[in-house]
């Protein structure tokens, strides 16, 4: 069974900051890893996908890399602004034959501050 | 281009009453999911829709059911509501099963 681990939980820094989000999973025979954003009682908004032949993926200020290899992912955010801040979540898909189910298994999340 | 739309917004509803939640994919999309996120957790895959049949589910009893139509929109629909069943209900959508997935705004289901 597919797990996903989020570290930290939390985490609070100043705004400029350079930061790295973490992710590994248990299963390293997914087809694809995507990371998104989430604010308070709102849905989620995807912000990078990897597939599982790539090593990372890059949008604006954010770099999100993949090891399958060893079951894990980061994600690097630039800059940090206030308005960043939000949970962000990652999420695998597994292979089924040459593609996937699309079945999401997502980690608890890590809940970002950034704080002017 | 309209993305992920879900209705209604909230929902209170009475424990064992039932209740039937709405999901429209964005342009072009032809595959559903639905997940459930309690409080402080990561969203639970529920189940799938390609083709108007469920095609995985996920861990979730059987008074959890659902349907997709020709055009592709999705019910959640749950029976004997349990208090344990409050959380954001989230559709899902994308091309075909394997497709980058987008998620629509989110259902917040509360039982008391």
């Amino acid at each position: 069974k597919q797990e996903v681990t989020q570290i930290p939980a939390a985490l609070s820094v100043p705004e400029g900051e350079n930061l790295v989000l973490n992710c590994s999973f248990t299963d390293s025979a997914i087809y694809n890893l995507q990371w998104f954003r989430q604010d308070p009682g709102k849905g989620l908004t995807s912000l990078l996908l990897i597939q599982s032949s790539q090593r990372e993926q890059t949008s604006g200020r954010l770099n999100a890399s993949l090891d399958k290899s060893s079951g894990r992912s980061t994600l690097y955010i630039a800059a940090s602004q206030p308005g960043d801040s939000a949970t962000y979540l990652c999420a695998v898909t597994m292979r089924a034959g040459g593609t996937s189910y699309g079945k999401l298994t997502f980690g608890q999340g890590t809940i970002l501050t950034v704080h002017p | 281009d309209a993305g992920v739309t879900q209705s209604p917004t909230h929902l209170i509803k009475t424990r064992g009453q039932q209740v039937t939640l709405r999901c429209s994919p964005k342009s072009g999309h032809d595959t559903v999911s639905w997940y459930q996120q309690a409080l402080g957790q990561g969203p639970q895959f529920i189940f799938q829709y390609y083709e108007e049949e469920e095609r995985q589910r996920g861990n979730f009893p059987d008074r959890f059911s659902g349907h997709q139509f020709p055009n592709y929109s999705s019910e959640l629909n749950v029976n004997a509501l349990l208090l344990g069943d409050s959380a954001l209900y989230l559709c899902a959508s994308s091309l075909v099963s394997a497709g980058e997935q987008y998620f629509g705004p989110g259902t917040r289901l509360t039982v008391t």
